[in-house]
Order: structure tokens, then sequence, then C-alpha cells
């Protein structure tokens, strides 16, 4: 147990579905981030919320929509997706210098 | 273009022999550098973390050793275990806050028993 809880662990969605990947942390940590881990790939840092607002944003696509309504908790919303967004999807939460805790992830599969 | 490379995808120790992962990185304003262990289908876990104003730190089997000067980090264990059997990803940020953890593509270790 990590501290950080992510649910759902997996998720089966459509093309046309709409769903949202819940993360929270109970560390009192200042910073959540949202990481992709796909097959032989490192893992690619999508979103990172400093204090609820939002620092960074690596280009990823726009069916992507995170949300970070309180420092502990963060959303992905999930619309549109395409079958190549079937990932391993982390959250993580961290303070300023410090070492980064990681869910469980949730198992994504776009049919 | 990768900032954090893990060049070797796998290897095989023998049980009660030392494990060494290698970490290489091209940014200089990476300043923290942290080794994370994941088993399938679960999140990565911290093992232990270096900053760059030392060249060692060590936690019980775990030791990470840092060369800035070839922007090169090493995580030793030792002695492996069947149970360290997993893969390993080396992440750099940076102190300043950036708020940024950088990841390798990752090293499968297996330990025979």
């Amino acid at each position: 147990e990590t501290g950080v809880t992510q649910t759902p662990r997996h998720l089966v969605m459509g093309m046309t579905n709409k769903k949202s990947l819940k993360c929270e942390q109970h560390l009192g940590h200042n910073a959540m981030y949202w990481y992709k881990q796909s097959a032989k790939k490192p893992l690619e840092l999508m979103f990172v919320y400093s204090l609820e607002e939002r620092v960074e944003n690596n280009s990823v696509p726009s069916r992507f929509s995170p949300e970070c309504p309180n420092s502990s908790h963060l959303f992905l919303h999930l619309h549109t997706l395409q079958p190549e967004d079937s990932a391993l999807y982390l959250c993580a939460s961290s303070q300023v210098a410090g070492e980064a805790f990681f869910g469980q992830g949730t198992r994504l599969t776009v049919v | 273009d990768q900032q954090v490379k893990q060049n070797s995808p796998s290897l095989s120790v023998q049980e009660g022999r030392i494990s060494i992962l290698n970490c290489d990185y091209t940014n200089s304003m990476f300043d923290y550098f942290l080794w994370y262990k994941k088993y399938p289908a679960e999140g990565p876990t911290f093992l232990i973390s270096i900053s760059s104003i030392k060249d060692k730190n060590e936690d019980g089997r775990f030791t990470v050793f840092l060369n800035k000067s070839a922007k090169h980090l090493s995580l030793h264990i030792v002695p492996s275990q069947p149970g360290d059997s997993a893969v390993y990803f080396c992440a750099a940020s940076s102190l300043s806050g950036t708020y940024k953890y950088i990841f390798g593509t990752g090293t499968r270790l297996k330990v025979l028993a």
C-alpha cells in the first residue's frame, strides 16, 4: 500500500464511450501526476498538477482531459479514445524534491 | 530524444550474486535520481534515490552509485534474491521543483534460484 489509490484497476471501453479514471492520495503531497505506460516504452509523463494547478501538459491529445479538484484527488477524463490508447495509466504523487509514490495503475483497453 | 536511457533490456543473475543495473542520462540539469521496481500489473515502487551532491547511497542490499562526469548511475543489489526479479526503472528529476520525473525504459532482472 503506497498511499495512492487508483480506480478502477481495469477498464474496457469502446471508442465512443466516455469514462473517468480516479486517483486519490493520502500522503499530504502537493503534486500529482498522470503517467502512461505502453509496452516496451518508458513511462510517459502526461500531466502534472502542483497545488491543484496544472504545470505540465506533455503534448497529450485533447481526448485526455485531467481534473484536479483538490490536492488529494486527480481525475483523467477519457472520451473518443483510440485502440492505440490502450495502456497502463499510472497516477503518482510527491512533495517537492522527494520521491514519487505510484498507485497500482488502471489497465485500459480500448475496443 | 530520450533523456534517460537504460541500454540493457534484460539481465539474468544467479541467486546470491551481485546484480548491477545501469542508467545513463543526458540532461545536466538533473540533480536527483531514483530507482523504482515494478512487478507486472502494478505501479512502480520506490527503492532508493540519490542527489547529485553524493556519489553513493546505500540502503540494505541496495546501493546506488552516481558518476556525474559520465552522467551515469548504477544500482547494485547484493546478494540478489529470487524476489528481486522484476523490472527496474531509473528516473531523473530536478530538486529545483520542476515536478518532472523522467523515466528510462526499464531493465528486466531475473534472479535464478
